[in-house]
């Protein structure tokens, strides 16, 4: 069985600053891993995902996340936050190809 | 057009009462999910269903119930309502895709806007 942790339920950021979302999982087999973003009442939209071959993944708006699996991370950052960037986001974990397990989410706030 | 569509968007039951959350889809996805999403907590697999006669429990299934009337509807009941029901239930669907090798994979989940559901 998998689980996910996400260090951080909120993080604060200055437009133009780093953003960096922490994730971490338990998996007993190599897995698939997910980042969504969830705007202000909308339902979650795929930033990006990890299946097999380059471990540095790129997707939506700037984000990337890179699989570690020594470290059994797969966190997410973006180099310039934008005031638009400003959402909750969540990590997600699947071993068997249908079954998401998601982490409990972490909010980011952009400072002007 | 919306891709995946949920309703009611919003609702207010009381406890007792039996309400159905209703989900549909125009991506032609085999599969389709029921979560909640309660803060702190991420999102919890309720049922997943990966066709119309293959229906199955998540790990929060107690206190619901499913039905998939046809490959684009998946609809999710509330027998009886209770409080610690409240929560934003969200509707998702996969479908056949391939993973960078070529390998037939269904993991990307495509999510509807959610029913924001208040039981009193």
């Amino acid at each position: 069985a998998q689980s996910v942790t996400q260090l951080g339920s909120h993080v604060s950021v200055s437009e133009g600053a780093l953003v960096l979302l922490r994730c971490n999982y338990s998996s007993s087999v190599p897995p698939y891993l997910f980042w969504y973003v969830q705007y202000p009442n909308q339902g979650l939209q795929l930033l990006l995902k990890y299946t097999t071959g380059a471990t540095l993944v790129k997707g939506i708006n700037g984000f990337e996340a890179e699989f570690k699996k020594s470290e059994t991370s797969f966190h997410l950052t973006n180099p310039s936050a934008h005031m638009s960037d400003a959402a909750e986001y969540f990590c997600a974990v699947s071993e068997d190809d249908y079954k998401l397990s998601f982490g409990a989410g972490t909010t980011v706030t952009v400072r002007a | 057009d919306a891709d995946v569509t949920q309703t009611p968007r919003n609702r207010i039951t009381k406890t007792g009462k039996r309400i159905m959350l209703e989900c549909s889809q125009t991506k032609g996805h085999d599969r389709m999910y029921w979560y909640r999403q309660d803060p702190g907590l991420g999102l919890r697999l309720i049922y997943y269903s990966f066709d119309v006669k293959d229906i199955n429990k998540g790990e929060i299934s107690d206190g619901y119930s499913v039905s998939r009337q046809a490959q684009a509807k998946f609809s999710l009941s509330l027998e009886s309502a209770i409080p610690n029901q409240t929560a934003l239930y969200f509707c998702a669907t996969s479908g056949r895709g391939h993973g960078t090798s070529g390998s037939v994979t269904y993991n990307e989940q495509f999510f509807g806007p959610g029913t924001r559901l208040t039981v009193l």
